[in-house]
């Protein structure tokens, strides 16, 4: 049972356009949400939050939005940059339960 | 501040050979987790660690890996044997806790096991 679903693979973006990563979950009891990050070789580096109470949370180029009634959270890159070309995963948890589960992962790649 | 370290990087042995995987994480990460990644996934836990209590193993293939995380910092993940399904990527990551941000975890760069 994926609870936790990444359904594109793979996204290409020219490099300065928004990037737009989604990802749906199944389990209502989540509270919370992250979105990492993953280079080649290396682990996953955390990127940005939201908890439920909000819909949106923005940090420099990166905005994560969180639709609840639809169990359905996407992270915005704007503008995309050659940089972010890398493995994005969403993970969602419950407070308290420090307990973590990865989507699939999207592989963004970012053309000049 | 030093991240999580993993050692070793990458692991070649053949099935039913033992292996063992070691992790040293942010100093004053409470917790400690060990992940498996297997290709075109993402990370799923294997054990939790709160401070020297495993808290949450149900993940475990008990029959073949076990973990120990001796007074409270390092860890050490055990295969024993292998089989060829093991194959894999295996992260280790701490965190502090319930911070501002929610439950970050910060993740070594992983162990990449392949078993021939």
């Amino acid at each position: 049972d994926q609870q936790v679903k990444q359904n594109s693979p793979s996204l290409s973006v020219q490099e300065g356009r928004i990037s737009i990563l989604n990802c749906d979950y199944t389990n209502s009891m989540f509270d919370y949400f992250l979105w990492y990050k993953k280079y080649p070789a290396e682990g996953p580096t955390f990127l940005i939050s939201i908890s439920s109470i909000k819909d949106k949370n923005e940090d420099g180029r990166f905005t994560v939005f969180l639709n609840k009634s639809a169990k359905h959270l996407s992270l915005h890159i704007v503008p995309s940059q050659p940089g972010d070309s890398a493995v994005y995963f969403c993970a969602a948890g419950i407070q308290g339960a420090q307990k973590l589960v990865f989507g699939q992962g999207t592989r963004l790649t970012i053309n000049p | 501040e030093a991240g999580v370290v993993q050692s070793p990087r990458y692991k070649i042995i053949e099935k039913k050979q033992p292996v063992a995987f070691w992790c040293n994480p942010i100093s004053g990460h409470n917790t400690l987790y060990w992940y498996r990644q297997n290709l075109g996934q993402g990370p799923e836990l294997l054990i939790r660690y709160e401070n020297e209590e495993a808290v949450d193993d149900s993940q475990l293939p008990k029959d073949r890996f076990s973990a120990e995380r001796l007074k409270g910092v390092d860890s050490t993940l055990k295969i024993q044997p292998a089989e060829l399904g093991d194959s894999a990527v295996y992260l280790c990551a701490s965190s502090l806790g319930p911070t501002d941000r929610g439950y970050e975890q910060y993740f070594g760069p992983g162990t990449r096991l392949t078993v021939t």
